[in-house]
């Protein structure tokens, strides 16, 4: 099975800070890369699928990048809805796998 | 709009079954492959099982290979997850979820408010 490592996972910013989470793969999973943003006691939301584009009516200060087996997630100006926990998921290879999540927390 | 209603959830003893299902509507059921993914309490994702848009191949986790069994019914636009020999470790919110396309090995893009499914004695 892909291995999905997740880092940081807890950061705590500020509303308006720029935030940058990476996900690397134990293998190559090519651009096979989706990011999903999930808040308390919700379902997961699809915002990146493809490694870099972006889900329709998703914000475009989400933003996507990486393949192979570094990907990166990017925020560029922390909004207060922004606050919640993000996954990296691999749909390259069967079982898709996710990763461990990283928690976005208010400073 | 697309919905997905999940349902089957509730409280079974180590060993018993349960089903769930999730109702689909606002999309063309059979263009679409289908998932269900769990949360364990204060616990990441995991993706249990898979089914293809023509129902005619699924994939499993190891975690539940053997016991789970994912289906899916045309005439009912309805998924379906039959859990045998339930574990303590199967205790999660089991969330439905609609692909981006026919294949399996595709994003979600639509997913359910989950069902929760507790095993205890």
């Amino acid at each position: 099975d892909i291995q999905l490592t997740q880092s940081p996972s807890f950061l705590s910013a500020s509303v308006g800070d720029g935030v940058t989470i990476t996900c690397r793969a134990s293998q190559d999973v090519s651009s096979f890369l989706a990011w999903y943003q999930q808040k308390p006691g919700k379902a997961p939301k699809l915002l990146i699928y493809g490694a870099s584009s972006l889900q329709s009516g998703v914000p475009s200060r989400f933003s996507g990048s990486g393949s192979g087996t570094e990907f990166t997630l990017t925020i560029s100006s922390l909004q207060p809805e922004d606050f919640a926990t993000y996954y990296c998921q691999q749909v390259n290879n069967y079982p898709l796998t996710f990763g461990g999540g990283t928690k976005v927390e208010i400073k | 709009e697309v919905q997905l209603l999940e349902s089957g959830g509730g409280l079974v003893q180590p060993g018993e079954s349960l089903r769930l299902s999730c109702a689909a509507s606002g999309f063309i059921f059979t263009n679409y492959a289908m998932s269900w993914v769990r949360q364990a309490p204060g616990k990441g994702l995991e993706c249990v099982s898979v089914i293809s848009a023509s129902g005619g191949s699924a994939n499993y986790a190891d975690s539940v290979k053997g016991r789970f069994i994912i289906s899916r019914d045309k005439s009912k636009n309805t998924l379906y997850l039959q859990m045998n020999s339930l574990r303590a470790e199967d205790t999660a919110v089991y969330y439905c979820a609609k692909h981006r396309d026919r294949t399996g090995q595709t994003e979600g893009d639509f997913w359910g408010q989950g069902t929760l499914v507790t095993v205890s004695s």
